[in-house]
This record gives C-alpha cells, structure tokens and sequence, in this order.
C-alpha cells in the first residue's frame, strides 16, 4: 500500500528553527510537495522537489532524499503567524497525490 | 490570474437531504478539477477528478456524485447525506499538461450533518 508518515503535532519556540519530517512509501514517484494550511482554511502551496537535495525559499527550506523515501521540511526565524499544519505529499507513478495526514505546528512566545 | 471559488462555506444538514457543493475557477481554461474531503486528523481523501466537461472519475465508492457540466464549473452532490459524509470539502484545480504542477485550492466548505 502506499503510505505518507508525519509526526501529528509539534511545538516550537517564536525565533527559533523546527524542522518536520515525512517519510514515504508510495508505488511511483514524481515530486513531493509540502503545503501549509491554517486552521479552518485551505492548504496553500509551499514547496515542491523531485530532485534530491535543498530547496531554500526565504525562511522556508525543503529537503528530499529519495534513496531513503524521506524529506523535511525546515523553518526558519519562527513566526506565530507561523502557527499551521503542514501536510507532507508525494505524487505516485499515476500523478496522483498521496497525502499525509498533516503536522500541526504550535508556536509559542 | 487564476481564482478559485467555492460555495457554501459553511452548511448544517439533517441526515438523508441532498448536498450541492459548487465550484467555478477562473482566468484558466481546459483545467484539471478535484474534489477532496478531509476529515479531522487525517490526510486529504480524493473523492472525484475531471479532466474535462462531462468526464468523472471516482476514487471511492460512496454515496457522493460529481458533475462538470461546463468547462470551469465542477458540483458535488449527494442525493441523501449521511453522518459519516460530515467534513471539510475542498474543491480544487492544476494546469492540464502539467502533472507535477501544484494544485491551488478553493476555500472549502464545511458540512455538518445531523
């Protein structure tokens, strides 16, 4: 079966960096994407890779080894608009995406 | 630019009445459409994909239905809800051609059923 893993929740301090893993298992694979979504809104896109290594986009940065069906995603200079969860995606042999569940992201003073 | 948009946001329903979702982008043409449900704590469920006027594809047997009867507009419906058929339903689009283009998401629609 195909499978997307993320941690549920994490918390983090305002300034400081956090860094959130997926894990895959999917049948196929044609990039994976990483999307925020706030509370009670629609998920927003953030980043996509398809080749191993960093893509750094301002204080966001994504990471991809696909060798090891892994990548994270690193936040920079946390905000508490920061605050959200972040759903980890992988596209499969067919294009279709496979998502994960989603880590929510707390930020505290 | 492209937009997307999606109504109602928000509806309460009583268990065995119909459902109408509506969808319409614009500033694109020939797009791929998608629905999606998301249920709390879990990922986002693939209900139903267009990739064009009257063309449907279902992911999961269920007592959903989607049509696309012009080129920008994609509907959800149902004829009788159920409990189970509560959640977050997000409409959305990506660029036809471009398979591993982001998709852009309308602003959802929460449904409660009672």
């Amino acid at each position: 079966g195909q499978n997307i893993d993320q941690p549920t929740e994490m918390t983090a301090t305002e300034g400081a960096i956090v860094q959130i893993n997926c894990t895959y298992q999917t049948s196929g694979f044609n990039g994976l994407f990483w999307y925020q979504q706030h509370a009670g809104e629609a998920p927003t896109f953030l980043s996509y890779n398809v080749l191993d290594g960093l893509e750094e986009k301002g204080r966001f940065s994504s990471f991809l080894s696909r060798s090891k069906g892994y990548s994270y995603l690193l936040l920079k200079e946390l905000q508490m608009k920061d605050s959200a969860s972040y759903l980890c995606a992988v596209l499969d042999s067919n294009y279709q995406l496979i998502w994960g569940a989603g880590t929510k992201l707390i930020i505290k003073p | 630019s492209q937009t997307i948009h999606q109504w109602p946001a928000t509806l309460v329903q009583p268990v065995g009445s119909p459902l109408s979702l509506e969808c319409t982008v614009e500033g694109t043409s020939n797009p791929n459409l998608y629905w999606y449900r998301q249920a709390a704590g879990r990922g986002l469920q693939l209900l139903f994909y267009s990739v064009g006027i009257g063309q449907i594809s279902s992911e999961v047997p269920q007592n959903l239905s989607a049509s696309r009867p012009q080129d920008r507009q994609f509907i959800l419906s149902s004829k009788k809800l159920l409990l189970s058929d509560s959640g977050f339903y997000l409409c959305a689009w990506r660029d036809r051609g471009l398979d591993t283009g982001e998709l852009f998401f309308g602003e959802g629609s929460r449904l409660t059923v009672l």
